[in-house]
């Protein structure tokens, strides 16, 4: 079936530094892939679409200067969470959704402390 | 955005009964889906309902879909220990890009 890597699984990094975290499909191609961000004991809230080729969309709140999205190919998309404060920690989640049918992939997730 | 609302936000039951779980939703869909999450991992997908779907199957899971109340139930039956996870509806809307958008989710404790 379709898998979605995403790497580091943990992350640990100093306020005022930057992390990229990398969401890959391994075996299906997407066009579009979706970056949540997760709170304790809160439910996944969608930050920004990605799009293959084009700017990535951000919802209303997220901003896009802070949290740069790359999709330069059909199988990897990638969030950089810039000049990080420690209330940017989260567990951080992407989606892909093949290009074709209606599946949407998840990978399992990117931990990220900033201390 | 159209995050809908669960309910229970939290289930505790015993072993062996069963557990259904509600959400509802604000806008037309495509399709609504079911996905598990154990505490601190990535989102196990469960089962996908059509808007043209009421109800439908898998295993000890059942989901219904309520197009007209805007509203899912996932029902486990007789449950197990393993089952203790966060469970969480997600709509996809053509209105809103295909976007998979979140309800709050049920933190369902199965106790042996």
């Amino acid at each position: 079936g379709a898998v979605v890597s995403q790497h580091p699984s943990r992350v640990i990094c100093k306020s005022g530094t930057s992390v990229k975290i990398e969401c890959r499909s391994l075996d299906f191609q997407a066009t579009t892939m979706f970056w949540y961000r997760q709170f304790p004991k809160q439910s996944l809230m969608l930050m920004a679409t990605s799009n293959e080729g084009s700017k990535a969309t951000y919802e209303q709140g997220v901003e896009k200067d802070k949290f740069l999205i790359n999709h330069a190919s059909l199988t990897l998309s990638t969030l950089t969470v810039t000049s990080a404060h420690p209330e940017d920690s989260s567990f951080y989640i992407c989606s892909a959704r093949a290009v074709t049918g209606y599946g949407y992939t998840f990978g399992s997730g990117t931990r990220l402390t900033v201390v | 955005s159209q995050q809908g609302e669960e309910d229970p936000q939290a289930l505790s039951i015993q072993e062996g009964e069963n557990a259904t779980m509600n959400c509802s939703y604000k806008t037309s869909i495509n399709n609504l889906q079911w996905y598990r999450q154990n505490s601190g991992r990535g989102l196990v997908h469960l089962i996908l309902i059509r808007s043209n779907e009421r109800e439908k199957h898998s295993g000890r899971l059942r989901v219904t879909l309520d197009t007209s109340k805007k509203s899912s139930s996932l029902l486990i039956t007789a449950s197990r220990a393993a089952d203790t996870a966060s469970y969480f509806c997600a709509t996809a809307s053509m209105e809103y890009g295909n976007k998979l958008v979140f309800g709050a989710g049920t933190i369902l404790r199965v106790k042996s």
